[in-house]
């Protein structure tokens, strides 16, 4: 079940422009939304996230957006750099934190 | 280094024989995942140890699947009789019980 969808596999932008990541989720029971960043042969990294209380988190470059009514979040970077290129994946859980459900994840691409 | 570590980093196996991961968590972390990546997919929940008490498990662990995590510390995961199926990269991480989980690189397994 897709309970957190991510319908980008992927991103291209100019490095110093903004890179925009979003995610859709199903369950209105999700309490808290995180963004994980991966690069090549290493785990997930926790980057940023947002209780459900809230409607935007910002973190230096890193702002996420939450929109409940729409089960919406996205992922700012602005500005993009070359090293941001990773895959970005949108997860989220209940207010317990038992179990993060991710997106299939977007590749971004930061040309320099 | 105290972040969560994973033994081993790669495991090829054939098909049939029973293999077993190790997971060491961020020391006082309670809160301990497994998860589980195919390509081009975010991780899929496995399940979830609060201490040592195991008190999810998504129903996508078989019976074939089993996870202990004795006295609370490092956790293991066993798979027996493998299959081709069971191919992919299996994804430890722990949590302090705030937002946010820490993951491991992983171990890549290959059933030939």
């Amino acid at each position: 079940d897709q309970q957190v969808k991510q319908n980008s596999p992927s991103l291209s932008v100019q490095e110093g422009r903004i890179s925009i990541l979003n995610c859709d989720y199903t369950n209105s029971m999700f309490d808290y939304f995180l963004w994980y960043k991966k690069y090549p042969a290493e785990g997930p990294t926790f980057l940023i996230s947002i209780s459900s209380i809230k409607d935007k988190n910002e973190d230096g470059r890193f702002t996420v957006f939450l929109n409940k009514s729409a089960k919406h979040l996205s992922l700012h970077i602005v500005p993009s750099q070359p090293g941001d290129s990773a895959v970005y994946f949108c997860a989220a859980s209940g207010y317990n934190n038992n179990d993060m459900r991710f997106g299939a994840g977007t590749r971004l691409t930061v040309k320099p | 280094d105290t972040g969560v570590s994973q033994d081993p980093r790669h495991k090829i196996t054939k098909r049939g024989q029973n293999v077993t991961f190790r997971c060491d968590p961020i020391s006082e972390h309670n809160r301990l995942y497994w998860y589980r990546q195919t390509l081009g997919q975010g991780p899929e929940f496995l399940t979830y140890f609060q201490n040592e008490a195991q008190l999810e498990k998504s129903r996508l662990l078989s019976d074939r699947f089993s996870a202990e995590r004795p006295k609370g510390s490092f956790s293991t995961l066993e798979i027996q009789r493998t299959e081709q199926g069971d191919s992919a990269m299996y994804l430890c991480a722990s949590s302090p019980g705030e937002l946010g989980a820490f993951f491991g690189q992983g171990t890549r397994l290959t059933v030939v």
